[in-house]
């Protein structure tokens, strides 16, 4: 099952707009990750945010973090019509002896030129 | 580009057969993880391997299973195919075997199964 859950699951919006997109998350989490999905291709790694860290920045993304909340943003500014994918949070609790990831549903982002 | 390597890339097959799909994880890194992503289920988590042991199970069917080499790279085999286990396969790869790491994708395998 999937833990996290993405807000909006669609959003279109014009090129030089931000872009915002929500994931919460149900359990403690060690981390919480980004990740951008070309249709129908590979998953593109974005960002990864501590669960001590509140905000992050990497070039056009804002990832912000509230564990109290179990939330996580990710802001993406100045869009561009290559910005075009469906976007991800994933949830990394640490296990025993290992790890997984725990993907939410995806947020599919157009950015219309 | 990850650095991960998958093949095939697509894959077609028919119901009741058995298919190996590929990994080569990034240089360095010492765990591998598969994933299965369909429309229904989403992305979700199969199993993990690190440096040849297995570390971590999902929600992985009896009919699947994996193994990671001493070369590092690993195999996922899928068995007596259904219909619905048509879906894009990927691998990820990672330094760490715990919740610290990046995992990295490859560009996944995508299996229809006919």
């Amino acid at each position: 099952s999937q833990q996290g859950e993405e807000d909006p699951q669609a959003l279109s919006i014009q090129e030089g707009e931000n872009a915002t997109m929500n994931c919460s998350y149900k359990t403690s989490i060690n981390n919480l990750q980004w990740y951008r999905q070309n249709s129908g291709r590979g998953l593109v790694h974005l960002i990864l945010i501590r669960s001590n860290e509140r905000e992050k920045h990497s070039g056009r993304l804002r990832v912000t973090l509230d564990t109290s909340k179990k939330s996580s943003s990710l802001l993406i500014t100045a869009s561009r019509a290559a910005d075009t994918a469906s976007y991800f949070c994933a949830t990394d609790a640490e296990e025993t002896s290992g790890s997984r990831l725990t993907f939410g549903e995806g947020t599919q982002l157009t950015v219309n030129p | 580009d990850s650095g991960v390597t998958q093949t095939p890339k697509h894959l077609i097959t028919a119901t009741g057969q058995r298919v190996t799909l590929r990994c080569s994880p990034r240089s360095g890194d010492l765990s591998v993880y598969w994933y299965q992503q369909s429309l229904d289920q989403g992305l979700q988590f199969l199993i993990q391997y690190y440096n040849g042991e297995e570390r971590a199970k999902g929600n992985i069917l009896e009919r699947f299973s994996a193994q990671q080499f001493p070369d590092l790279h690993s195999e996922l085999n899928l068995s007596s195919l259904e219909l619905g286990d048509s879906a894009l396969y990927f691998c990820a790869s990672s330094f760490s075997p715990r919740a610290r790491d990046t995992q990295y994708f490859g560009p996944g395998t995508r299996l229809t199964v006919l």
